[in-house]
């Protein structure tokens, strides 16, 4: 079993639809979560971080954390067509180490 | 202010060479971490260093080493090149430990091809 799984798409949705991101982790003691975006040939830029249970909302994104599920999401609203990229979701290990998983890639159409 | 900067961007070795890639982590930053991106695949933690001291190492073999040096930039090397040693690496900055204090912001990478 992998440590964080997302699944690798492509998720399609229409401009200005909602796009909905999902990753469930494996270690139950992990206690950071991260949602990065990253465009084609280019490095991953953080999106989102969260800690604690529940929804943390930063303008057109929102992350969702459920521990007790091991569940992590990523909700883009009003999704415009520059959002396309892959998604990586990144969790911590021990050493304080990031473990990725290996990325949703959205496409948002005009 | 600038960014993490990491040179060369690209490279290519020949199989059995040795490479050394640098980055200079964000100002004020003194935790640098290094992370290996294979085309389709997320990044693989490498190496920690924190205050000039290893504070993590994943799994990779003997052939990758690291060090940071006292102003904080920070030196992977690879001995003995591979061809599955081909990918992005990436080197990642933050203030303190990356996971308790801030989170980690990446560079732009070295892409590196070995032939």
């Amino acid at each position: 079993q992998k440590e964080v799984e997302q699944n690798s798409g492509p998720l399609s949705v229409p401009e200005g639809a909602i796009a909905s991101l999902n990753c469930t982790y494996s270690d139950r003691v992990s206690q950071s979560f991260f949602w990065y975006r990253q465009y084609s040939g280019k490095s991953p830029e953080l999106i989102m971080s969260i800690y604690s249970n529940g929804d943390k909302e930063d303008g057109r994104f929102t992350a969702q954390l459920n521990k007790a599920s091991q569940y992590v999401s990523l909700l883009i609203r009003d999704s415009q067509p520059s959002d396309s990229a892959t998604y990586l979701c990144a969790v911590n290990g021990d050493t304080d180490k990031l473990i990725f998983g290996t990325g949703t890639r959205l496409q948002v159409f005009p | 202010d600038a960014g993490v900067t990491q040179s060369p961007t690209h490279l290519i070795k020949t199989r059995g060479q040795h490479v050394t890639l640098r980055c200079s982590p964000i100002s004020g930053h003194k935790s640098v971490s290094w992370y290996q991106q294979v085309l389709g695949q997320g990044p693989q933690f490498i190496f920690q260093y924190y205050e000039k001291e290893e504070r993590g190492r994943g799994n990779f073999p003997d052939r990758f080493s690291a060090r940071q040096f006292p102003n904080y930039s920070s030196e992977l090397n690879v001995n003995a090149l591979l061809l599955g040693d081909s990918a992005l690496y990436l080197c990642a900055s933050s203030f303190g430990r990356p996971l308790q204090d801030s989170p980690l912001h990446f560079g732009n990478g070295t892409r590196l091809t070995v032939t």
